[in-house]
């Protein structure tokens, strides 16, 4: 089956600490986004790419890094820069770029110790 | 500033009830508008509107965009428990790799 697999489904980081959510997708996507969603509030973009070796900022990149070495492959890192990293964060995939459907995957909650 | 504004944030109905979902959005160089369901983890793809006036169905899911008052209705007509859901709007954007989210309506759906 196609689709968007995230892991791990719950993190947890200690202060300081550096830790990366993956993100893989199998449906031959070119583009690939990671959002971030808090209770209350719609999904706000940290960082997108739509090709290998290239991504853009989103709204609120600032503590965040990813990199795109593969088609199938946009891991996220949540730096010790990004003071507030608890929430739920969501990845996504379209077949070539935005404003065409998003398919997501089950997502990771990230919690600070 | 572009937004996207849902209402209401939360809704609590019992089965066979008829739902309407609201979504307004204000974004420059509107260029579509997306329904989405979210019953645990991941979104699922709904609906996509960009003309005006048409409605999309599937099964008791409608919706329809209203592009001059800039709004979008979903409509869930005989709700089951298995509609219980976070449902976000979405408006994307030309020359823009965003899409502006809603913050979701919370639907519950009691037996």
């Amino acid at each position: 089956d196609g689709g968007i697999t995230q892991s791990p489904k719950y993190l947890f980081r200690k202060e300081g600490q550096n830790v990366t959510l993956s993100c893989e997708q199998n449906l031959n996507h070119d583009a690939m986004y990671w959002y971030r969603q808090d209770p209350g509030q719609g999904l706000r973009l940290i960082y997108y790419s739509q090709i290998v070796n290239d991504f853009q900022k989103g709204d609120i990149a600032e503590g965040y890094s990813v990199s795109r070495e593969k088609k199938e492959s946009f891991p996220l890192t949540v730096t010790s820069a990004q003071k507030n990293p608890t929430a739920f964060y969501l990845c996504a995939s379209s077949i070539s770029g935005m404003g065409q459907k998003l398919f997501f995957g089950s997502g990771t909650q990230l919690s600070v110790l | 500033e572009d937004k996207v504004v849902q209402s209401p944030l939360s809704l609590v109905v019992h089965e066979g009830d008829t739902v309407t979902l609201n979504c307004s959005y204000e974004v420059t160089n509107f260029r579509s508008l997306l329904w989405y369901k979210q019953e645990k983890k991941a979104p699922t793809f709904l609906f996509m509107l960009t003309s005006s006036g048409i409605e999309k169905k599937s099964g008791r899911l409608s919706s329809i965009l209203d592009k001059k008052e800039l709004f979008s209705i979903l409509n869930i007509t005989a709700t089951q428990t298995g509609d219980s859901a976070i449902y976000l709007c979405a408006a994307s954007i030309y020359n823009n790799n965003d899409m502006r989210f809603g913050a979701g309506t919370r639907l519950t759906v009691k037996p």
